[in-house]
Parts: structure tokens; C-alpha cells; sequence
């Protein structure tokens, strides 16, 4: 299987504290994406990172990209409790075509107050 | 503008019952995707389709499953004769561009929740 997985499962944490959620896949890829997504609710797309890139930020994010060791890891800093949700990384492989998105497993962030 | 739009937003089916669901991508996108999320998992990926073509269902179960996107209206999901195993979380994305354009985002529909009894 293509999926990559994500490490922990879940997390828990305190408002104020970090968070670092790591995602490894399988193949060559395009790109890497984050997305979130709250319980019950569709995806938001947080923030993209292309092979021939380490390091990304947005706000709060960080990503990086480890081609070599096929991971990336996002840390969003000083967490709030609206954070509490599930993150999802997606790669686009290469040579498909098309942008097919290959998601992993998700971890499940619970930001307490 | 409005984003993707699904509808139903949940679905109750008897075993046996056929599930249509719809999905109107954003203003402006020809490209539509489908994936399927079942509890506690990632999406997968079932099919890709632009207006009146099906480029790759190869996400797709091979019987029961097929999907449909007509020069005007939505993108239709079809499953017929449901099982229990098809309850799940039914997402739609679409997208501006498509094959060998580069990269452009996908934008995610709040989905379909299918629940077969």
C-alpha cells in the first residue's frame, strides 16, 4: 500500500505547549500536504511543501521535508484548544498524471485548556 | 464563492438500497475527485473525473461503485445494492486543473456521511 502513516496516532497536550506530528510515505513524491480535519467536518488544506523543499511556515506551522528518509513533520506552536482535531498528511506521487492525494492515518490532536 | 458542496450531508440506506451521492465543485473547477473515509482512517482515493470523463477510477470497487460527472449538474456517486462495510465518510474535492498542468490545490467538500442499516 501507498498510505503513509502518521506518528503518534494521537496526541495530547496543553494549551500554550507544542505539538509535532510526523508523517512518513512510500514512494517518490511531488509534493506533501497537511490538512486538518475537525470531528465530522471536511478537510482544510493547512499548508504545502514541494520535494525540492526542507522547510515551510505558516502562522503558527512549521513543516519540513526529509526526502531522503521519506518523513515530514508539522509543529504548530504555542497550541490553542481550537487545534483539537485530526491532521492528515497527503503526498502526490510521481508519475501518476494526475494529483491522485495518497493520505496517511492521521494523528488526533486534543488541546486541553 | 461558494465552496464544494455535497449533498446529502447524511444518508441513511437499508441493506440492499441504492446511495446517490451528489457534489457540485467550486465555480470555475472541471475536476472532480472522490475519496472514502472510513472510521478512524485516512481518505482513499476512489475516482477522478473531469466534465463527461472518467480519467482514473482505479480507487474504485469493482462492482456496485461507479461515478459520473454530465456536462451540467453535479458529479454523482452511485452505489447500489448498499452492504454494511459501505458506511463511511464519502468526500468530494475538486480542482482547477488537471493532468500534466502542475501543482493546483484540492478543495474538499464537508462530505456525505453513509450509514447502511
Amino acid at each position: 500500500s501507498q498510505q503513509g502513516e502518521e506518528d503518534p496516532q494521537a496526541l495530547s497536550i496543553q494549551e500554550g505547549e507544542n505539538a509535532t506530528m510526523n508523517c512518513s510515505y512510500k514512494t517518490s513524491i511531488n509534493n506533501l500536504q497537511w490538512y486538518r480535519q475537525n470531528s465530522g467536518r471536511g478537510l482544510v488544506h493547512l499548508i504545502l511543501i514541494r520535494s525540492n523543499e526542507r522547510e515551510k511556515h505558516s502562522g503558527r506551522l512549521r513543516v519540513t521535508l526529509d526526502t531522503s528518509k521519506k518523513s515530514s513533520s508539522l509543529l504548530i506552536t504555542a497550541s490553542r484548544a481550537a487545534d483539537t482535531a485530526s491532521y492528515f498528511c497527503a503526498t502526490d506521487a510521481r508519475n501518476t498524471g494526475f494529483q491522485k492525494l495518497v493520505f496517511g492515518t492521521g494523528t488526533r490532536l486534543l488541546v486541553s485548556p | 464563492n461558494a465552496g464544494v458542496m455535497q449533498n446529502p450531508r447524511h444518508l441513511v440506506r437499508r441493506r440492499g438500497q441504492e446511495a446517490r451521492l451528489r457534489c457540485s465543485p467550486m465555480k470555475g473547477h472541471s475536476h472532480v475527485y472522490w475519496y472514502r473515509q472510513l472510521p478512524e482512517e485516512g481518505l482513499k482515493f476512489m475516482v477522478y473525473l473531469q466534465k463527461e470523463n472518467i480519467i482514473d477510477e482505479s480507487g474504485m470497487p469493482k462492482e456496485r461503485f461507479s461515478a459520473e460527472f454530465p456536462k451540467e449538474g453535479p458529479s454523482i456517486l452511485r452505489i447500489q445494492q448498499v452492504v454494511r462495510g459501505d458506511s463511511a465518510a464519502y468526500f468530494c474535492a475538486s480542482s482547477p486543473q488537471g493532468i500534466g498542468q502542475g501543482f493546483y490545490e484540492q478543495y474538499f467538500g464537508p462530505g456525505t456521511r453513509l450509514t447502511v442499516t
